[in-house]
């Protein structure tokens, strides 16, 4: 059972467009929602996290928005550039629980 | 602050072959974990420590052993090599079991 299901697999943007990666969960006890940048070599690095008390949260060029009563939430990139290709994971957890992630969306902004 | 360092970056055992993967983080950390990521299938939690002397499994522990002797120190030992085992390993630890610090992951081949 897969409890994080996010979507698209990949995603191919022109640069300075709009990226949008969503994630649909299972679990209402979830509580904390992060998303995950990953460049090709590297390890994870978290982007950007929001906790259900709030339907958004934006952080320079990215926003996450969150649908408690839909149990979605997304991450949007707005000005894309080249530098943003990487493969981006959400993710969720609750209270002091381990993280479940979904399986990943490699994002290619085209200059 | 050397942060969550992973040695060694990059291994290829044979069939049966057992070996160690060490994991190392500065930031006295309580929670340290093991994930495996191999293609299409995001990141997936072996086993993890709440803090010295604690560990438990997670989705996908057969196969590995984990100790934590130290708050520092949570090695991955992998008892019989299989084919099945090859995939990147990435070690990640934080305060809590939410925002995590990913090192840089190890490559395993098995043969």
């Amino acid at each position: 059972q897969q409890q994080v299901k996010q979507s698209p697999q990949s995603l191919i943007v022109q640069k300075g467009g709009i990226s949008i990666i969503n994630c649909a969960y299972e679990n209402t006890a979830f509580d904390y929602f992060p998303w995950y940048q990953q460049f090709p070599g590297k390890g994870p690095a978290l982007l950007i996290a929001i906790r259900p008390d709030v339907s958004e949260k934006k952080e320079g060029r990215f926003t996450i928005s969150f649908n408690k009563s839909a149990k979605q939430f997304s991450l949007h990139i707005m000005d894309s550039q080249p530098g943003d290709s990487a493969t981006y994971f959400c993710a969720a957890s609750k209270g002091q629980g381990n993280l479940i992630f979904g399986k990943g969306t490699k994002l290619s902004v085209k200059p | 602050n050397a942060g969550v360092t992973q040695t060694p970056k990059f291994q290829v055992l044979k069939t049966g072959q057992s070996m160690t993967l060490q994991c190392a983080q500065d930031m006295n950390h309580e929670y340290m974990s093991w994930y495996r990521q191999d293609p299409g299938m995001g990141l997936r939690l072996i086993h993890y420590s709440v803090g010295a002397g604690i560990t438990d499994q997670g989705e996908v522990p057969n196969g590995y052993n984990v100790s934590r002797s130290t708050t520092e120190d949570f090695p991955l030992r992998l008892l019989s090599a299989a084919p099945s085992q090859t995939s990147v390993y990435f070690c990640a630890s934080s305060y809590t079991s939410g925002e995590q610090y990913f090192g840089p992951g190890t490559r395993l081949t098995v043969t």
